[in-house]
């Protein structure tokens, strides 16, 4: 039971080229999340999915896209990668959408640097 | 739109203290608290979950307690250890999961 897997655990991008970041996680949850990390800004979300077929944009959407491939799989996609886009990026999953008062379980990041 | 402070933002104390983090959120309509664990460079481990309708959840060493009311939740460490050492986040739920900016604890032997 690996519980919250994503890949690369580092990346280090041009401004203006593309990657997609992987999540995949083995606890059956419906629900899976995306947040960036910034010093001084804590955890933001980016886009959620409540469940499978489903996405909802987050406190901060813009530049991502993302696609919840299977129950399993939530992939986070950066178009054209800009030096805003320098965090720390989690994905999380839960049994339940937030207001279901269920815990949410992490990933343990990836640190992407845009140049 | 909900906020959630941490206070105070860093804390440094000797091993054996016992000590308290503070959380603190502005929109009392919450499904639930979780206090998370974050060690440098690592993710987040989930220490404990409170739900609305509970005043406190206990796991070991640590006791969390939730004032929904007046908008606080405390963590409390017993007889902190060395390896207590790291950033301890709150998240309250709403619709969607709100941090604060987090404690940084460092406890010295």
């Amino acid at each position: 039971n690996a519980g919250v897997t994503q890949t690369p655990k580092f990346q280090v991008l041009k401004t203006g080229q593309s990657m997609t970041l992987q999540c995949a996680q083995d606890m059956n949850h419906n629900s899976m999340y995306w947040y960036r990390q910034d010093p001084g800004m804590g955890l933001r979300l980016i886009y959620y999915s409540a469940s499978e077929g489903t996405t909802d944009k987050g406190e901060v959407p813009n530049g991502y896209n993302v696609s919840r491939l299977n129950k399993r799989e939530f992939s986070l996609r950066l178009e054209s990668a800009a030096p805003s886009q320098t965090s720390v990026y989690f994905c999380a999953s839960g049994p339940f959408p937030t207001g279901g008062s269920y815990e949410q379980y992490f990933g343990p990041g990836t640190r992407l640097t845009v140049t | 739109k909900q906020e959630v402070t941490q206070i105070p933002a860093a804390l440094s104390v000797p091993e054996g203290e016992n000590l308290v983090l503070n959380c603190s959120f502005t929109d009392s309509a919450i499904y639930n608290l979780q206090w998370f664990r974050q060690d440098p460079g690592k993710g987040l481990t989930s220490l404990l979950l409170i739900q609305s309708s509970q005043r406190e959840q206990t796991s070991g060493r640590l006791n969390a307690s939730l004032d929904k009311s007046s908008g606080r939740s405390t963590l409390y460490i017993a007889a902190s250890q060395p390896g207590d050492s790291a950033t301890y986040l709150c998240a309250v739920a709403g619709t969607a999961l709100i941090f604060g900016k987090g404690t940084t604890l460092s406890v010295s032997s």
